[in-house]
């Protein structure tokens, strides 16, 4: 079955800096990989989707790379803020399509 | 619209309760789905709907129910809880079936006791 791993559970970094999460899949290469953010108490919203063949995908500060070769994407917050603060989740589907499946999440602290 | 919302917001019950959470979307959506939210487990899947009347299992199915006899309603059923249940439950919902942008409610939180 499909596995995720987002390598960090913490990240903590201080405010201007670029932050880097990780997200790795076993198994089979999916057609695209999402990223999500949760804030305390609410529930995920969505952030940016790579598709396989796009190496690169940007939406403001943030940046997110998709390596099928590595099975492998990273997410980069650029000039980070302390509102970025947050645990932020990758997720991609499995084999069948039928189910998103989800990291365990990495959470960012961004300190002033 | 108001998307995705799930009630009630917080429930405390006995082992051995039933009870049935609730879910509505308004976005005309035909995938919904159901997760549990543990800390250090992440999100995992616990049923799924491609559409009115077909549902199907995910990860951890066993001790819910569910139906889906509108688009727009999936409610989870808890037939007789176990204080395993206590945990924190999202549901969503995405155009189709594997669709890109998955829309999540804000959660129920239980504790069952």
């Amino acid at each position: 079955s499909q596995k995720i791993e987002q390598n960090s559970e913490a990240l903590n970094i201080q405010e201007g800096k670029t932050a880097t999460l990780t997200c790795n899949y076993t198994n089979y290469s999916p057609a695209y990989l999402q990223w999500y953010r949760q804030d305390p108490g609410r529930g995920p919203v969505f952030l940016l989707l790579i598709r396989e063949n796009e190496k690169e995908k940007r939406k403001e500060r943030l940046k997110v790379t998709f390596d099928t070769t590595l099975k492998q994407s990273l997410f980069h917050i650029t000039a980070s803020q302390p509102a970025d603060s947050a645990t932020y989740l990758c997720a991609l589907y499995n084999q069948a399509g039928t189910a998103l499946i989800f990291g365990k999440g990495t959470t960012l602290s961004v300190s002033s | 619209n108001a998307g995705v919302t799930q009630t009630p917001k917080f429930q405390v019950l006995k082992t051995g309760q039933s009870m049935t959470l609730q879910c509505a979307q308004d976005m005309n959506h035909e995938y919904m789905s159901w997760y549990r939210q543990d800390p250090g487990m992440g999100l995992r899947l616990i049923h799924y709907s491609v559409g009115a009347g077909i549902t199907d299992q995910g990860e951890v199915p066993n001790g819910y129910n569910v139906s889906r006899s509108t688009t727009e309603d999936f409610p989870l059923r808890l037939l007789s809880a176990a204080p395993s249940q206590t945990s924190v439950y999202f549901c969503a919902s995405n155009i189709i079936v594997g669709g890109e942008t998955q829309y999540f409610g804000p959660g129920t939180r239980l504790l069952v006791l």
